[in-house]
């Protein structure tokens, strides 16, 4: 079975610019939820997507959205990018909300604002 | 609030040897999973390993062991026979049931291990 797919892995962005990346994930799973990793504040959630219904959303500014299509890929976009949303931006999926269910991750899409 | 502790910034391990990360955390659900994962420093999270909050028996995988110590709050992963492979970031989660937390995993700050020859 193919694991997550993030797409593109790298971005380098100025200030001001919008940006948005791509996640597909695996087969079956229905939840996908994605996560900002900087150093100084580690992994933290941005928001979760289910059967294209956002269901839970993380301390994030509304710059920070997404989307999930019927067949569960999701996109997350950021405008008017900032020099603090440089971050490794990581996408995992799930089989549903489960405290059971297992996130799997994907690669990541490291973003550089500058 | 659910949260997290790794208070293990880094760790040095022998080949070959065993390894104890520790992790604690904090939740008032009754329901709940905690995971186990690896960060190479190519990013991707790799998932080892998964206790539930019913679970009477301490999950295994392979060389790894997760001791689920319920009263302590407590889950600390044990690596065997260390491998060079092994250094990474290692990363404990939780995930809750509440509605409040749905789809959403928390995460410790990890803690680095180094595998030396």
């Amino acid at each position: 079975k193919a694991g997550v797919t993030q797409t593109p892995r790298y971005l380098i962005k100025t200030r001001g610019q919008q940006v948005t990346l791509s996640c597909s994930p695996i087969s079956g799973h229905r939840s996908v939820s994605w996560y900002q990793q900087t150093p100084g504040q580690g992994l933290q959630f941005l928001f979760e997507y289910f059967s294209e219904t956002q269901r839970n959303k993380g301390n994030f500014p509304g710059r920070f959205s997404g989307r999930q299509f019927s067949n569960s890929r999701s996109e997350m976009n950021v405008s008017t990018l900032e020099l603090g949303d440089s971050a490794l931006y990581l996408c995992a999926s799930s089989l549903d909300q489960l405290s059971t269910d297992t996130q799997y991750f994907g690669p990541g899409t490291r973003l550089t604002v500058l | 609030a659910q949260k997290i502790t790794q208070t293990q910034p880094g760790m040095f391990v022998q080949e070959k040897e065993a390894v104890t990360l520790d992790c604690t955390y904090d939740t008032s659900d009754q329901s709940y999973g905690l995971f186990w994962y690896k960060q190479p420093s190519s990013g991707e999270m790799i998932f080892l390993i998964y206790q539930g909050s019913y679970d009477e028996q301490n999950a295994t995988e392979g060389r790894y062991s997760l001791n689920f110590q319920k009263a302590r709050k407590s889950a600390n992963l044990v690596i065997s026979a260390s491998q060079l492979g092994d250094s990474a970031m290692y990363f404990c989660a939780m995930r809750e049931e509440s509605s409040t937390n749905a789809g959403k995993s928390t995460f410790g700050d990890g803690t680095t291990l180094t595998v030396k020859p």
